[in-house]
């Protein structure tokens, strides 16, 4: 167990709906970080918050968004969802604000299937 | 930009063999740092290890072996006397400090390598 909790586990939706997936990091980490697991992608860094402020920002969809609230859980957000968007997200988090080296630990992911 | 390749996409052995899976890797940042994690069928990632660019040290915890050369911008992985709960996908991975002016973009993984360990 990484200490990184994700809800949901899984999730069936509709094409054009709008989910939200949550994260809380592992005590006492103030970094956290999205990631999207597909098929034909691969593991893809989308974006870190840091202490409730956006950090760093890859390859994440105008149509997705992101934030942290002051308890350090971290919400992600998926809109106009289409059927590539089916993948496991995941939540990591870690200690530091930057890449200093602190190892990043994953939680299990959230398994989001568009249909 | 940085990238990481593993070039074995599935490897397969028979239980009790020694397996080394490869991880190569691209950086313009003199400070980086190297991670293996390993994601079982259930689909988490497990943390295995995190390497920074300054220390070259081979490391050995129990089975697990790691060989980090910098002058062939390599990060191996050995398994040794494998065993069947060894089967999954290993990912290697990579995070510059961003020092270079790139920025620093969380951890760029490679493709991972499908290790299957036949009973």
């Amino acid at each position: 167990d990484s200490g990184v909790t994700q809800t949901p586990k899984h999730l069936i939706t509709a094409t054009g709906q709008r989910v939200t997936l949550r994260c809380s990091p592992r005590s006492g980490d103030l970094s956290v970080y999205w990631y999207q697991q597909s098929l034909d992608q691969g593991l893809q860094f989308l974006i870190q918050y840091y202490n409730g402020e956006e950090r760093a920002k890859g390859n994440i969809l105008e149509r997705f968004s992101a934030q942290q609230f002051p308890d350090l859980h971290s919400e992600l957000n998926l809109s106009s969802l289409e059927l590539g968007d089916s993948a496991l997200y995941f939540c990591a988090s870690s200690v530091g604000p930057d890449n200093s080296g602190n190892t990043i630990y994953f939680g299990e992911g959230s398994w989001l299937t568009v249909v | 930009a940085q990238k990481v390749t593993q070039a074995q996409t599935e490897i397969s052995v028979v239980e009790k063999e020694d397996v080394t899976l490869d991880c190569v890797y691209e950086t313009r940042d003199t400070t980086y740092y190297l991670f293996w994690y390993k994601q079982p069928p259930s689909g988490e990632l497990v943390f295995l290890i995190r390497r920074n660019s300054f220390d070259e040290q081979n490391e050995i915890s129990g089975r697990y072996s790691w060989n980090f050369q910098k002058s062939t911008s390599s990060f191996n992985f050995t398994i040794t006397a494998s065993q069947v709960v060894d089967s999954a996908v290993y990912f290697c991975a990579l995070s510059e400090a961003g020092l270079s002016g790139g920025g620093a973009d969380g951890l760029t993984f490679g493709k991972g390598t499908h290790l299957i360990i036949q009973p």
